[in-house]
């Protein structure tokens, strides 16, 4: 059974720092990893999808990683905004089943 | 861009009464699901839904909850006989044409409270 963990829990910057956000996961045959961003009280919007054979993938000011055989990935945001506070959740696909498996999120709070 | 609507986007309901939940997914999205977050929890899958039947459920996914594509358009989920611990947002979700390839869209979600 698929374990998806976040670290950390929250964080909390300055306006303009760089940050990392780790996702761990326990089964490495996954289809794809998705990070998503939660609002709250809002719907999760998709910011990044990296298929298993992909190292990582960029979207403007955010960069993921997916390193399958240590079952991890990141989220790097560059420069951060105040309008980047949310939670951030990432997502295992099954390889098989094709349902996702959530993190906890990570809580991102950037001061302005 | 195209998007995933709910309706509606909060319910309060009594114990033990039905409720559906509607859905409309993206028009040339095949696989549908709904996930579930309780408050303050983790989202949980519940089911999929591929080719006019069921593809996987949960063990969340018990007797009480079912799951429709009534028409071209829609897809529901009913729970019967709403319980306390129902209470949830409860997100709709498609993905194109590769089953594992694709991102998933979701919906602003329904918020069910059960009272």
């Amino acid at each position: 059974k698929q374990e998806v963990t976040q670290i950390p829990a929250a964080l909390s910057v300055p306006e303009g720092e760089n940050l990392v956000l780790n996702c761990s996961f326990t089964d490495s045959a996954i289809y794809n990893l998705q990070w998503f961003r939660q609002d709250p009280g809002k719907g999760l919007t998709s910011l990044l999808l990296i298929q298993s054979s992909q190292r990582e993938q960029t979207s403007g000011r955010l960069n993921a990683s997916l390193d399958k055989s240590s079952g991890r990935s990141t989220l790097y945001i560059a420069a951060s905004q105040p309008g980047d506070s949310a939670t951030y959740l990432c997502a295992m696909r099954d390889a098989n089943a094709g349902k996702s498996t959530f993190g906890d999120g990570t809580t991102l709070t950037v001061k302005p | 861009e195209p998007e995933v609507t709910q309706t509606p986007s909060h319910q309060v309901t009594q114990m033990g009464q039905e409720v559906i939940l509607r859905c409309v997914p993206i028009s040339n999205h095949l696989y549908f699901y709904w996930y579930r977050q309780i408050l303050g929890q983790k989202v949980e899958f519940l089911v999929s839904f591929y080719n006019n039947e069921i593809s996987e459920k949960s063990e969340i996914f018990d007797d009480q909850f079912s799951v429709e594509r009534p028409d071209g358009s829609n897809f529901t989920l009913k729970i019967r006989s709403t319980k306390l611990e129902d209470s949830a947002m409860y997100f709709c979700a498609s993905s194109g044409v590769e089953l594992s390839g694709n991102t998933i869209y979701f919906g602003e979600g329904s918020w069910l409270t059960v009272v």
